[in-house]
């Protein structure tokens, strides 16, 4: 699985927009993009995945750079609620499944009121 | 539709035990991965289960083993408990293979261990 790079951390007004960059240069071409959170004492929440196109549902966007080596999550409209740890993970799928996942340490997004 | 249900929720052993652990997946859905999450080493892959054959496992030893049902429903089993076995434990399931189209992760609130 290519390795993903994310910031640490990162602050957002609430009601603003949260933009989430991940950077995967090294990914390959069977390789799906998928955003998880995980709030303090939860189990982790999935958000959104996508291979090439951008991709949009009712938590979240995910828009892909045309090369594929980096991508955005975007909160539209961020709450309190939306503080936690947020997970970009590229994984590499073939038709008899994928490797677990490699979650890393993710972005802890803080929504300040 | 009911989540991902884990039980027990939370355990105390001490070292040398065992203990197995259960998770009841989403209904319809055929894929079973679990993990450990530490806070050292954050979330890591123990394994898959998929039509009750194991797909896929993670770097860690053999006294960690699973198994899954013809219902779909899995338990794992960690033997010879040792201090470092202390962490959540997080079950999830999927539609498909975990990882793929159709194989976005749905994890249960876990199962939080603690060796003594």
């Amino acid at each position: 699985d290519a390795k993903t790079t994310q910031p640490p951390s990162m602050d957002c007004a609430e009601g603003r927009a949260a933009n989430l960059p991940c950077n995967h240069s090294t990914i390959s071409g069977n390789e799906y993009v998928y955003w998880y959170r995980q709030i303090h004492s939860q189990g982790p929440q999935y958000i959104i995945h996508g291979l090439k196109n951008n991709e949009t549902n009712e938590m979240a966007s995910l828009i892909i750079t045309e090369d594929r080596k980096s991508s955005t999550l975007i909160l539209p409209h961020a709450t309190l609620r939306d503080t936690a740890v947020y997970y970009c993970i590229a994984v590499a799928y073939s038709g008899g499944g994928a490797d677990g996942l490699t979650f890393g340490k993710g972005t802890h997004l803080i929504i300040q009121p | 539709k009911a989540g991902v249900t884990q039980t027990p929720r939370y355990l105390i052993k001490t070292r040398g035990q065992q203990v197995t652990l259960s998770c009841s997946p989403i209904s319809g859905h055929r894929s079973v991965s679990w993990y450990q999450q530490t806070p050292g080493q954050g979330l890591q892959f123990l394994f898959e289960y998929f039509s009750e054959t194991q797909r896929n496992k993670g770097n860690f030893p053999g006294r960690f083993s699973g198994r899954q049902f013809s219902n779909s429903r899995s338990e794992m089993n960690v033997s010879t408990l040792e201090l470092g076995d202390s962490a959540l434990y997080l079950c999830a399931s999927s539609p498909g293979l975990a990882g793929g189209p159709g194989g976005e992760l749905f994890f249960g609130e876990g199962s939080r261990l603690t060796v003594l």
